[in-house]
């Protein structure tokens, strides 16, 4: 199974970008990245996901590397809502492994 | 994007008693559901993967006589816990898969913290 690893935590301020990064260095070529945020005790929300092109959406940009080996989800303009914890997963033998996620807080 | 509820959203019982909850596609059709547990401050564990018309298919160390799994419909997946204890006190979720989408995406159902005491 494609293993993800994130930090732990991360603090961003209000209005600024925030930059998580994601380390997959096992995904395989056909293997989606996928990117979901839990708000506390809420389930999952999707944000965004990618094979290997950059994308964009209205709530983030996923920037992969070219050996895809890594990816980064940017958040633009950060808001005290998006404090959540943040999963990068690797869509692998038809399931989810959700990974231990970074923490982000968002700080006026 | 796509709708899963869950039911009830909450639920408290005594020890040894069975207890039902119900994971729902509202606006798609589901062949596959996902459950999944989660303790407080961990992360979401994969406990099965259920399938419409055929039993459901268990992670590695979750007991399939206790956490009984029923996908009658392509919208309906139900989790019972059986004989609940103490220790399954927990966050349940669902989550369901469109297969009308391209990407294997997930949507996820808002939870069920049950509490057994």
């Amino acid at each position: 199974d494609a293993k993800t690893t994130q930090p732990p935590s991360m603090d961003c301020a209000e209005g600024r970008a925030a930059n998580l990064p994601c380390n997959h260095s096992t995904i395989s070529g056909n293997e989606y990245v996928y990117w979901y945020r839990q708000i506390h005790s809420q389930g999952p929300q999707y944000i965004i996901h990618g094979l290997k092109n950059n994308e964009t959406n209205e709530m983030a940009s996923l920037i992969i590397t070219e050996d895809r080996k890594s990816s980064t989800l940017i958040l633009p303009h950060a808001t005290l809502r998006d404090t959540a914890v943040y999963y990068c997963i690797v869509w692998s033998w038809g399931k989810f492994q959700f990974g231990a996620g970074t923490q982000v807080v968002v700080t006026p | 994007g796509a709708v899963v509820s869950q039911h009830p959203s909450w639920v408290i019982c005594k020890s040894g008693t069975s207890v039902k909850i119900e994971c729902r596609s509202l606006d798609f059709q589901a062949t596959t559901m996902f459950w999944y547990r989660q303790f407080p401050k961990q992360s979401l564990m994969l406990m099965a993967t259920s399938n419409e018309g055929s039993k459901a298919t268990y992670e590695q160390g979750v007991e399939k006589d206790k956490f009984l799994i029923n996908h009658a419909s392509l919208t309906l997946s139900t989790l019972t816990v059986t004989s609940a204890h103490p220790e399954d006190s927990s966050f349940y979720i669902c989550s369901a898969r469109d297969p009308g989408g391209a990407y294997n995406e997930q949507f996820f159902g808002p939870g069920t913290r049950l509490t057994v005491l």
